[in-house]
């Protein structure tokens, strides 16, 4: 089993959908990111996150350490959000992340 | 500020040959790491440097070696590619977040190589 395992794995949406990307994990963790990754280009980290709430625009991102669980968030969604995006954490006392599979999203006009 | 970079963008490979992906940052970052990344698996670590002068094994370490020249450079040696090999290669490279204690990573923007 995964330490980090993220639902769904893919996802379709239209124009303007809410969007719900979720990450479980199961370790002891300092942190945990977010990242970005388009089509044939790199890698963005969008948060890090330790405890509660971060928004930025349009994303929001949560966590629940008690309950091991983050969320990913797209209010008003756009086809531009169409991405891969990856949960990782940063396991305690390490300095490494581990990274879940992603979830490929793709908005539709 | 430059972010990290890598070289090559691309590379197509025989089987049995020799190439180094280098990677550079430019922000002071202490840590360094490789990643490969490969359809359905995620990425995963294959070697990092904690900090210049060291350097350790991560989850996919057979068939690869890295240099840390310096703290700006860390570089990914493929002695004699295999097929196996043909995958994304990330660098990334850490600061210390302020007041937080953890660790903000940024990628550079991949090496696609395929061994044919």
């Amino acid at each position: 089993k995964n330490e980090v395992e993220q639902s769904p794995q893919n996802l379709t949406a239209q124009e303007g959908e809410f969007i719900t990307i979720n990450c479980s994990y199961s370790v002891g963790i300092s942190a945990l990111h977010w990242l970005q990754q388009h089509p044939g280009g790199g890698i963005v980290s969008l948060f890090m996150l330790s405890s509660g709430k971060k928004k930025h625009g349009r994303l929001i991102a949560t966590i629940n350490i008690q309950e091991k669980h983050s969320s990913l968030h797209i209010t008003a969604s756009h086809p531009r959000d169409s991405a891969v995006y990856i949960c990782a954490v940063i396991v305690q006392g390490a300095q490494k992340l581990v990274f879940g599979q992603g979830t490929r999203l793709t908005i539709n006009p | 500020n430059a972010g990290v970079t890598q070289t090559p963008k691309f590379q197509v490979l025989k089987t049995g040959q020799s190439m180094t992906l280098q990677c550079a940052q430019d922000m002071n970052h202490n840590s360094m790491y490789w990643y490969r990344q490969d359809p359905g698996m995620g990425l995963r670590l294959i070697y990092y440097s904690a900090s210049e002068g060291t350097t350790d094994k991560g989850e996919v370490p057979n068939g690869y070696n890295v240099s840390r020249l310096n703290k700006r450079e860390f570089s990914l040696r493929l002695e004699s590619a295999a097929p196996s090999q043909t995958s994304v290669y990330f660098c990334a490279s850490t600061r210390l977040a302020s007041g937080a204690g953890v660790y903000e990573q940024y990628f550079g923007p991949g090496t696609r190589l395929t061994v044919t």
